[in-house]
């Protein structure tokens, strides 16, 4: 399965940027990055996803390198409310299917 | 309008019983999963079903069986319930890999 390594976890004060990190070195050419979040008691959440060019959506930024091995997520001002799991997911492949393997995930801490 | 719901949220029953989750989109994607959270928050993907097809197939005993009746639903019956799948059973849906995919609340079931 398609494999991603991220710190365990991370700890930024409110209002302030976040970069969170993950390295995918098995990533092939065609596969898209994802990330995820999980807030306390609810299911996966959609943050933003991209393939090669860096992406901005309303909630993140996603930095993605040059050689596709690693990416960075970006939450530019941080909120209480953005206290959760982060997840960086690349899409596997299985007999022609697609499917998010999730790794362990960074749990951030969003201090008042 | 929930996109991806589940029910039961709750689950609480003896070892030995049979029961069912069900899970219904309405976004009109073609493929759902159901994934399982165990006490240590690792998700793992279980099924994955495509069209009402089963393409996915983890390593999951037997006494999993997912159904789905349409491609806009995707229920999963346990048989013989043990101590072991007390869980949260995440049921999601998604169109491929440049489109991000939308997680249910999720079910937490409790064998006693």
């Amino acid at each position: 399965d398609a494999k991603t390594t991220q710190p365990n976890s991370m700890e930024s004060n409110e209002e302030e940027p976040v970069h969170l990190p993950c390295n995918h070195s098995t990533i092939s050419g065609t596969d898209y990055i994802h990330w995820y979040r999980q807030l306390p008691s609810q299911g996966p959440e959609y943050v933003i996803h991209g393939l090669t060019s860096n992406v901005n959506n309303r909630m993140a930024s996603l930095a993605i390198a040059e050689d596709r091995k690693s990416s960075t997520l970006i939450l530019h001002r941080a909120t209480l409310r953005d206290a959760a799991v982060y997840y960086c997911i690349h899409i596997a492949r299985f007999q022609g299917a697609q499917k998010l393997v999730f790794g362990q995930g960074t749990r951030l801490t969003i201090n008042p | 309008d929930t996109a991806v719901s589940q029910t039961p949220k709750y689950l609480v029953t003896q070892m030995g019983n049979d029961k069912s989750i069900k899970c219904e989109q309405n976004l009109g994607h073609d493929t759902m999963y159901w994934y399982k959270q165990d006490s240590k928050k690792f998700l793992k993907i279980m099924f994955s079903y495509n069209n009402k097809e089963l393409i996915i197939n983890e390593t999951v005993p037997n006494r999993f069986s997912p159904k789905s009746p349409d491609k806009a639903h995707l229920n999963l019956h346990i048989n013989s319930l043990e101590l072991g799948d007390s869980a949260v059973y995440f049921c999601a849906s998604g169109q491929g890999g440049n489109y991000g995919y939308t997680f249910g609340s999720g079910t937490r079931l409790t064998v006693v």
